[in-house]
C-alpha cells in the first residue's frame, strides 16, 4: 500500500514559475526522501530530510518536513523545462525500506 | 564510476513463463533493493538484500524471489507470470544497510506480459 500521497497529482506551469508540490504520509518515519523520474525510467535522488529537520535547501529544491502534521513539501523555484518529470515523495519506514507515493507529474510550459 | 546498472532494459514474456532480472550496485554499495513501479503508481518496494543475506520483503506473493551474489550483484526472479506483473522494475543500491542513507536507482528493466 502507498503510504505517501502527493498533491497535487499533475501541475502544469510556466518556465520561470515556482512549483509546489505536498506529500502527506501516515506512520512515524526516519526520513523523508524526494525523487524525480523523467519518463518512466529511473528515479533520480532530490533530497534527504530526517526526521528532526524542518526545512531544507539544495539549488533551486526547498523541503518543509511538519512531523506534526505528517507531511512536506518540495518547492521547485524558477522552474525550467528540464524539470518536466514525476515527482515522488518517499518515507522511510524500517531501514532501507522506502514507501512511495503515486507522484505528481510536473509539466513546465515553455 | 557507473551507476546502478540493470538488464535487460526491456522485456515481453508470456503468461506462465519465469523471467531473471539482474541488477549491478554501484561499486562498493552492499545493499541492493528491488521495486516493483506499476504504470501510474509510485515504486513499490520488493526485496532488500545486504551482505547476501534478505534483509526485508514486500508484500508480494512467493512467485517472487531474489538473491544477491558475493560481488554484490543481485538477481530477480518471478516465476509463473501474469499479466499483472507487467511493470517497471527498479533496482537500488545504496552503501549501508540502515536508516537516512541516499538509495540509487537503475534506470530500471520494463517487463511486459502477454
Amino acid at each position: 500500500s502507498q503510504q505517501g500521497e502527493e498533491d497535487p497529482q499533475a501541475l502544469s506551469i510556466q518556465e520561470g514559475e515556482n512549483a509546489t508540490m505536498n506529500c502527506s504520509y501516515k506512520t512515524s518515519i526516519n526520513n523523508l526522501q524526494w525523487y524525480r523520474q523523467n519518463s518512466g525510467r529511473g528515479l533520480v535522488h532530490l533530497i534527504l530530510i530526517r526526521s528532526n529537520e524542518r526545512e531544507k535547501h539544495s539549488g533551486r529544491l526547498r523541503v518543509t518536513l511538519d512531523t506534526s502534521k505528517k507531511s512536506s513539501s518540495l518547492l521547485i523555484t524558477a522552474s525550467r523545462a528540464a524539470d518536466t518529470a514525476s515527482y515522488f515523495c518517499a518515507t522511510e519506514v524500517g531501514a532501507q525500506k522506502l514507501v512511495f507515493g503515486q507522484g505528481t507529474r510536473l509539466t513546465i510550459n515553455p | 564510476d557507473a551507476g546502478v546498472t540493470q538488464s535487460p532494459t526491456h522485456l515481453i514474456k508470456t503468461r506462465g513463463q519465469q523471467v531473471t532480472l539482474r541488477c549491478s550496485p554501484i561499486s562498493g554499495h552492499k545493499s541492493v533493493s528491488w521495486y516493483q513501479q506499476v504504470l501510474g503508481q509510485g515504486p513499490q518496494f520488493i526485496f532488500q538484500y545486504y551482505e547476501k543475506e534478505e534483509r526485508g520483503r514486500g508484500n508480494f506473493p512467493d512467485r517472487f524471489s531474489a538473491r544477491q551474489f558475493p560481488n554484490y550483484s543481485s538477481e530477480l526472479n518471478v516465476n509463473a507470470l501474469l499479466l499483472g506483473d507487467s511493470a517497471l522494475y527498479l533496482c537500488a543500491s545504496s552503501a549501508v544497510s540502515y536508516s537516512n542513507t541516499e538509495a540509487f536507482f537503475g534506470q530500471g528493466t520494463r517487463l511486459t506480459v502477454v
